[in-house]
């Protein structure tokens, strides 16, 4: 069975330093891999994703992720975080579509201290 | 458009209400889903609707029924519901090309 996991419940970083969020994945074949940001009480919305290809994939607000098939990792990394990227930060792999079904790693909560 | 509406943004129903939660989206998508999400935890799947027909339950309770009335539109019709199914009810759809899913602002639900 497919499943994600993200080990960091919670992260502080400061203002303009680096960030990496770390994601594990357990799949069967080439998975899909999304990384989704969630404002408290807002829904979900797509940073990026991977499906084939480069390895390393651009999305929305800066941010970017490496999938790395050897360490079945999708690490989510920024140069330099903003205030405004404090959120929840959901992995997740799969596709909701047929039979499959989008899996969620458990969250990691991002604080930024200025 | 890619955006996927949801309304209403809060509600506050009794045990013993009938009330639906709408979605809508105008993005071509082909499939549509409900998911709940608990406070601090992921969202869990509920139901998957794939060219308006239902193809996943993922075994919940009769009290949730979903009905997609045609391929942009999704309800979820609540009945007789209890205090714990109080949550976000998130709403989200993707295409037949492609399998990223957008979803919703989600209902607030609270069942008092």
């Amino acid at each position: 069975a497919q499943s994600v996991t993200q080990p960091d419940i919670h992260i502080t970083v400061s203002e303009g330093a680096s960030l990496e969020l770390r994601c594990n994945y357990s799949y069967g074949a080439t998975p899909y891999l999304f990384w989704y940001v969630q404002s408290p009480g807002q829904g979900l919305q797509l940073l990026l994703k991977y499906f084939s290809g480069d390895t390393l994939v651009q999305g929305i607000k800066g941010f970017e992720a490496e999938f790395k098939r050897s360490q079945s990792s999708f690490n989510l990394r920024k140069p330099s975080v903003h205030w405004s990227d404090a959120a929840e930060y959901f992995c997740a792999v799969g596709a909701n579509f047929g039979n499959e079904k989008l899996t969620f790693g458990t969250g990691t909560r991002l604080t930024i201290i200025p | 458009d890619t955006e996927v509406t949801q309304t209403p943004k809060h509600l506050v129903m009794g045990m013993t209400n009938k009330k639906s939660l709408k979605c809508e989206q105008h993005m071509g998508h082909r499939a549509m889903y409900w998911y709940k999400q608990k406070a601090k935890k992921p969202p869990e799947l509920m139901f998957v609707y794939s060219y308006e027909k239902l193809s996943i339950n993922e075994s919940v309770p009769s009290r949730f029924s979903p009905e997609c009335p045609n391929s942009s539109l999704l309800n979820l019709h609540l009945h007789a519901l209890q205090p714990e199914d109080s949550a976000l009810y998130l709403c989200a759809s993707s295409g037949t090309e492609s399998t990223e899913a957008f979803f919703g602002q989600g209902t607030r639900l609270t069942v008092v």
